[in-house]
């Protein structure tokens, strides 16, 4: 069955150190996307990508990137890690080209990072 | 902006008491309205999209409405196995990201 995967699920690192987050699918889906889930805001967004080489930043991009070199990936990495980040994070994908936010997004299990 | 706004924030329901869940929203042309499920130390669920006022969607004991301004979750004679948080979220005509409320917590006891 067609599934989207996080890794690692569970990620304890320090302050200053760069973290990437690995989010792969096999539904061939072309959009995908980024959040962070905190107590208190809910799912927030951080980037997404509607294909391959695109990119955009979402509402809490500071301090993220990713990159879009094939369909199935879109890894989000930490530049510098800051105590702020810790959170649970969540990769989600949706299908269609032209539906726009009326697609249905998939997610991930999620990775919940700790920044010491 | 787009903004959603959900209620209560938790619930507390005796087996086979039925209630509902509100999702107010404010968006600039709807896309699609979406309910999701979401266990303690999991990814959201999808259970429903709404894409229009009067539409209306059933799973099980889970029944989505969708009016203009707000869209709710009926739950007919829950069980301690629907307890989870339930999300809403919008879609509107700034792409293709979804904005999302922070949740109703369903504690369901037998």
């Amino acid at each position: 069955d067609a599934e989207i995967t996080q890794s690692p699920r569970h990620k304890i690192t320090e302050t200053g150190r760069q973290v990437t987050l690995a989010c792969h699918q096999t539904w061939n889906h072309n959009n995908m996307f980024w959040y962070r889930q905190d107590l208190g805001h809910g799912l927030r967004l951080i980037h997404y990508s509607y294909g391959v080489q695109d990119t955009n930043k979402g509402e809490v991009s500071d301090g993220y990137s990713v990159s879009r070199s094939n369909t199935e990936d879109l890894p989000l990495t930490l530049e510098s890690a800051a105590s702020s980040q810790t959170s649970v994070y969540f990769c989600a994908s949706s299908e269609s080209t032209a539906g726009g936010s009326g697609e249905t997004q998939y997610f991930g299990p999620g990775t919940r990072l700790l920044v010491l | 902006e787009d903004q959603v706004t959900q209620s209560p924030e938790a619930l507390r329901l005796q087996e086979g008491e039925s209630s509902s869940l509100n999702c107010s929203y404010t968006v600039s042309g709807l896309r699609g309205l979406f309910w999701y499920r979401q266990d303690p130390g999991k990814g959201p669920e999808f259970l429903f999209t709404l894409y229009s006022a009067g539409e209306e969607k059933e799973k099980e004991r889970l029944k989505a409405t969708l009016t203009k301004k707000e869209s709710f979750l009926h739950i007919t004679a829950p069980k301690p196995e629907d307890s989870a948080t339930y999300l809403c979220a919008v879609g509107g005509n700034s792409g293709y990201a979804l904005n999302f409320g922070k949740g109703t917590s369903l504690l369901v006891t037998p």
